[in-house]
């Protein structure tokens, strides 16, 4: 079983509709989750990260977090042409050492004008 | 504040050489991970250092190798290269403490080697 996973897409959404990531991981003592967008042939860039139960809004991105299910996903809502990346799902895991993330393989979105 | 920052982008080398690639983190960040990313097997992680030592490591044969200096930069060298060794190596940089915002990595922009 893989530390983490992601729905492998590829996504595609029209203009203006809301996309939904989704990413799961196999570590029940995981604290920390982070969302990052990589555009192709760039390096990853921080969307937002999430650590309690719930909902984190930023702007157009909500990221939402069920530790019982151990299921983390991000929404892009109005979602734009230009938010067409791959997004990549990391998690800190519970019990792990400082400084290791692990990332799952990414999600590719396309979104049509 | 600057971000991270990665020297050299583009490098291309040929099968058996050595190369070096350095990282300069966001001032005040202590902890350098290295990752390899490449189509087939994704972001794939290589090390990582703290206060220049050694805090984590992937599943990386020796020929892959880091160090971090006092300054918290860091190189990571790969000796005997192979053609699977061409990728695009990200380097991260956080504060390395306990804590989301802690241990949020920002990357930098890559170095993509390329081994003939």
């Amino acid at each position: 079983q893989k530390e983490v996973e992601q729905n492998s897409g590829p996504l595609s959404v029209p203009e203006g509709a809301i996309a939904s990531l989704n990413c799961t991981y196999s570590d029940r003592g995981s604290q920390s989750f982070f969302w990052y967008r990589q555009y192709s042939g760039k390096s990853p860039e921080l969307i937002m990260f999430i650590y309690s139960n719930g909902d984190k809004e930023d702007g157009r991105f909500t990221a939402q977090l069920n530790k019982a299910s151990q299921y983390v996903s991000l929404l892009i809502r109005d979602s734009q042409p230009s938010d067409s990346a791959t997004y990549l799902c990391a998690v800190k895991k519970g019990g792990s050492t400082l400084g290791r993330l692990y990332f799952g393989r990414g999600t590719q979105l396309t979104v049509w004008p | 504040k600057a971000g991270v920052t990665q020297t050299p982008r583009y490098l291309i080398k040929t099968r058996g050489q050595q190369v070096t690639l350095s990282c300069s983190p966001i001032s005040g960040h202590r902890s350098v991970s290295w990752y390899q990313q490449t189509p087939g097997q994704g972001l794939q992680f290589l090390f990582e250092y703290f206060s220049e030592t050694q805090r984590n490591k992937g599943n990386f044969p020796g020929r892959f190798s880091g160090r971090q200096f006092s300054n918290s930069r860091s190189e990571m060298n790969v000796s005997t290269l192979e053609l699977g060794d061409s990728a695009l190596y990200l380097c991260a940089s956080s504060f390395g403490r306990q804590g989301a915002t802690q241990e949020t990595q920002y990357f930098g922009p890559g170095t993509r080697l390329l081994v003939l």
